[in-house]
């Protein structure tokens, strides 16, 4: 089945960096790439997704690349806020809702 | 138009309990996947229901069953709980077609 990896576990950005979190899947046929972010104690909330058509798509401070060959999507996210701070995870699908996640990745951003 | 929407939000039951959990999905939403949440290992699919019909199933013992109703209203089961089974259980809805998971609160389970 599918496996999805994500790196770094934890990062720490100062406000206003960029912070870059990566992710590598396993199954080819996995077309369907989204991005939520969890606060502490809420839901996983939808930020951004791609499809396996698009390479990289932007809204606002926040963007999504895919590398089909290689495998890989990674998320960006520019001039970085104390509000970004949360635990983002990545995940992978073949179109259906079984959803594949990553570990997660705890970002921290410091005033 | 209305959330994902999980009862009872929390709850504590003992070994060997069996416990129900329920789901009613956004309003339209004929897909509803199920999503157990612990710190050691994230976030892991249960199974999927699409239609009263299980779609797909993670790798989760048989303990761990579920059904969907005709109003796609979805319950999920555990039986012979383990103290390995305190977790957020995450309930998603999705629109026919769709990829777009929305995740409700959650129903944070604790076995003791």
């Amino acid at each position: 089945g599918e496996n999805v990896e994500q790196h770094p576990s934890t990062l720490s950005v100062q406000e206003g960096d960029s912070a870059v979190i990566k992710c590598t899947y396993s199954d080819s046929a996995s077309n369907y790439f989204p991005w939520y972010k969890q606060e502490l104690g809420k839901r996983p909330q939808l930020i951004i997704d791609i499809r396996s058509n698009v390479g990289e798509k932007k809204d606002q401070r926040i963007a999504v690349t895919l590398n089909k060959t290689a495998k890989h999507f990674s998320l960006h996210i520019t001039e970085t806020q104390p509000e970004d701070s949360a635990v983002y995870f990545c995940a992978a699908s073949k179109g259906g809702n079984d959803m594949r996640f990553g570990a997660g990745t705890r970002l921290t951003v410091k005033p | 138009k209305a959330g994902v929407t999980q009862t009872p939000r929390y709850l504590i039951k003992t070994r060997g309990q069996q416990v129900t959990l329920s789901c009613s999905p956004i309003s339209g939403h004929r897909s509803v996947s199920w999503y157990q949440q612990t710190p050691g290992q994230g976030l892991q699919f249960l199974f999927e229901y699409f239609s009263e019909t299980q779609r797909n199933k993670g790798n989760f013992p048989g303990r761990f069953s579920g059904r969907q109703f005709s109003n796609s209203r979805s319950e999920m089961n555990v039986s012979t709980l383990e103290l390995g089974d305190s977790a957020l259980y995450l309930c998603a809805s999705s629109s026919e077609g769709g990829s777009t998971i929305y995740f409700g609160e959650g129903s944070w389970l604790t076995v003791v």
